[in-house]
């Protein structure tokens, strides 16, 4: 089955305790992008990849790191997570269509707790 | 970086035709309009994209005019399982891709 999948779903930790929440899709997708989506302000990209050793930032980088060594794989790490970083974690795939159109699919979602 | 304006909510009855508007001036010529759907704690499901006029398949239809300035997401005959929040995304993966804050649709019997 085609899909994006995110480990863990659920994850509680401490101020300042590195973390790092892998992502990955069966679709051979060339296009990765992480989220964050809070309460009342929609869905914020983090940082996209284009392509393996290609990362952009997005509209909220900071506190975040991304790599990007296999086509697969996108993980998210947070080096020093703060309570500002609580939040519902999204991953995504983009495949393109026709003409610069594309579609955009998303894994299940990381709920990340840091106290 | 186009930036979108949806309803917070809207409400509606089951069998009705639902329309959410999406206002988007400042689109850019290389942008798409994408519309999705999600559920509480699930990620984000792609509804529907259009560049310009009138695109359809079996769940919905958008509506673009010509300016493309806005964009209209149309759905046929609703069902309470249709309860859930829309999102209109206007952009070009090549650069960072904003969602807005979504409709939040409401689907009674």
């Amino acid at each position: 089955e085609a899909q994006v999948t995110q480990n863990p779903r659920y994850l509680i930790t401490v101020t300042g305790k590195k973390l790092t929440v892998t992502c990955s899709q069966n679709m051979n997708h060339e296009y990765m992008s992480w989220y964050r989506q809070d309460p009342g302000l929609g869905l914020r990209q983090i940082y996209y990849s284009m392509n393996v050793e290609v990362t952009d930032k997005g509209d909220v980088p900071e506190g975040y790191k991304v790599s990007r060594k296999e086509k697969r794989n996108f993980p998210l790490i947070l080096e020093s997570p703060s309570p500002n970083q609580t939040s519902l974690y999204f991953c995504a795939s983009i495949s393109w269509t026709s003409g610069g159109a594309y579609e955009q699919y998303f894994g299940p979602g990381t709920r990340l707790t840091v106290t | 970086l186009a930036k979108t304006t949806q309803p917070i909510s809207m409400d509606s009855y089951e069998g009705q035709e639902v329309n959410i508007t999406c206002s988007h001036n400042n689109i850019a010529t290389n942008d798409y309009i994408t519309w999705y759907q999600q559920f509480p704690s699930q990620g984000p499901r792609f509804i529907i994209q259009g560049y310009k006029t009138k695109v359809t398949n079996e769940v919905a239809s958008l509506f673009i005019p010509a300016d493309r300035k806005s964009s209209t997401l149309s759905l046929p005959r609703v069902s309470l399982s249709d309860t859930a929040v829309y999102y209109c995304l206007v952009g070009d993966p090549y650069s960072t891709l904003t969602f807005g804050k979504g409709t939040m649709l409401l689907v009674s019997p």
